[in-house]
């Protein structure tokens, strides 16, 4: 198995510019959760689906952010417009469920520069 | 707020010597998790710990629970340079939430 996939590794932009960042979660695996980390603030959870359908999307800081999780093989987030204080790594994880009992596996991450 | 304190932040020992992670929380849960991170990398799952239980080991890994205590720690046995890297808790809660992680511990193992 691949694990989970991230695309791309790194992404440096402009202010203003629209980014998206894209997660291939690992087959069979029903949840997919995006996290942002940085060292003020640590990892944080974004948002989360569960087969699909988004569950919790409290964490998404602003409206600038928006995640899609079309099948059960793709999901984007998306920034637009981007903006410096985005910069971050961007992480997505997959698991069998979102229960707090099921590990989470996590892709590479995406490093994100907005200039 | 569910988030775990790790302590301490940072950690620097010598090759050889035993490393030892603590971690609070504030409500309750049902079980706690242990992940590790690679300068650049993704974390890692390590060892998952239920509620009612109160000591695990996996390889040079041993992990307690107090849950009276609400905390945890993360002993890491004759330590290797290539242990170098950020220690997660993340605790999991009742029902279907999600886990929560907190800040980490950055351990440096020097040769």
């Amino acid at each position: 198995d691949a694990g989970v996939i991230q695309s791309p590794r790194h992404e440096v932009t402009e202010m203003g510019q629209e980014v998206t960042l894209r997660c291939k979660p690992i087959s069979g695996h029903n949840s997919l959760f995006w996290y942002r980390q940085t060292m003020m603030r640590g990892l944080e959870l974004l948002i989360y689906f569960n087969n699909n359908v988004p569950i919790d999307d409290s964490g998404m800081p602003e409206d600038r952010f928006s995640a899609k999780m079309p099948n059960a093989s793709f999901s984007t987030l998306k920034i637009q417009p981007s903006e410096p204080r985005d910069s971050a790594v961007y992480f997505c994880a997959s698991s069998q469920g979102t229960s707090g009992y099921n590990e989470q596996f996590f892709g590479p991450g995406t490093r994100l520069t907005v200039l | 707020s569910q988030q775990g304190e790790e302590d301490p932040q940072a950690l620097s020992i010598q090759e050889g010597e035993n490393a030892t992670m603590n971690c609070s929380y504030k409500t309750s849960i049902n079980n706690l998790q242990w992940y590790r991170q690679n300068s650049g990398r993704g974390l890692v799952h390590l060892i998952l710990i239920r509620s009612n239980e109160r000591e695990k080991h996996s390889g040079r890994l041993r992990v307690t629970l107090d849950t009276s205590k609400k905390s945890s720690s993360l002993l890491i046995t004759a330590s290797r340079a290539a242990d170098t890297a950020s220690y997660f808790c993340a605790m999991g809660g009742e029902g279907n939430t999600p886990l929560v992680f907190g800040k980490g511990t950055r351990l440096s193992v020097i040769a």
